[in-house]
């Protein structure tokens, strides 16, 4: 089972609406949690992130952390066809490969005007 | 700022043949880490730098081998290239041995091994 599990996609969302990206990992000893987005060709960028439990928002993106389950999403509101990338979620275990984060595989998110 | 510079981009070798895949970053950054990024595999850990003097494997290190050089520097060599080492290889750094900040990212080398 890998470490960190995101749904592959494509999630297709209409312009404007709410995109919801979810997360979920195996280690209870997590820490430090990050999303990334990454367009076809390129590298990832850093998107958010969130270290404690509950919400963190940035502008039209919402990080959400429940550490009990295990669980934390990216939420993107009034989506934009700018947006239309591959999210991938990261996690940093403790205190195993020199805080290397551990990639979830991505989800594919297209956004149609 | 450059960040996380990394050289070649793009690079097609001969099965067999060896090269070496070089990152510098001018941040001043502790930690230094090399993925490799497949199609349905997502970012897998080759081999990292926890800090300067310090290498060790990840999840993926067979065939590969790593130098920290210095701070700045962390080479990953192929000895003897497989295609099945095609790949996009990104080279990542973090500022601190310890959680709580994120990885930055290079721009990546494609590589095709024939």
């Amino acid at each position: 089972q890998k470490e960190v599990e995101q749904n592959s996609g494509p999630l297709s969302v209409p312009e404007g609406a709410i995109a919801s990206l979810n997360c979920t990992y195996s280690d209870r000893v997590s820490q430090s949690f990050f999303w990334y987005r990454q367009y076809s060709g390129k590298s990832p960028e850093l998107i958010m992130s969130i270290y404690s439990n509950g919400d963190k928002e940035d502008g039209r993106f919402t990080a959400q952390l429940n550490k009990a389950s295990q669980y934390v999403s990216l939420l993107i509101r009034d989506s934009q066809p700018s947006d239309s990338a591959t999210y991938l979620c990261a996690v940093i275990r403790f205190p195993n490969s020199g805080y290397a984060l551990n990639f979830g595989k991505g989800t594919s998110l297209l956004v149609t005007p | 700022n450059a960040g996380v510079t990394q050289t070649p981009k793009f690079q097609v070798l001969k099965t067999g043949q060896s090269m070496t895949l070089q990152c510098a970053q001018d941040m001043n950054h502790n930690s230094m880490y090399w993925y490799r990024q497949d199609p349905g595999m997502g970012l897998r850990l080759i081999y990292y730098s926890a800090s300067e003097g310090t290498t060790d494997k990840g999840e993926v290190p067979n065939g590969y081998n790593v130098s920290r050089l210095n701070k700045r520097e962390f080479s990953l060599r192929l000895e003897s290239a497989a295609p099945s080492q095609t790949s996009v290889y990104f080279c990542a750094s973090r500022p601190i041995t310890g959680p709580g900040t994120e990885a930055f990212f290079g721009q990546g080398t494609r590589l095709t091994v024939v």
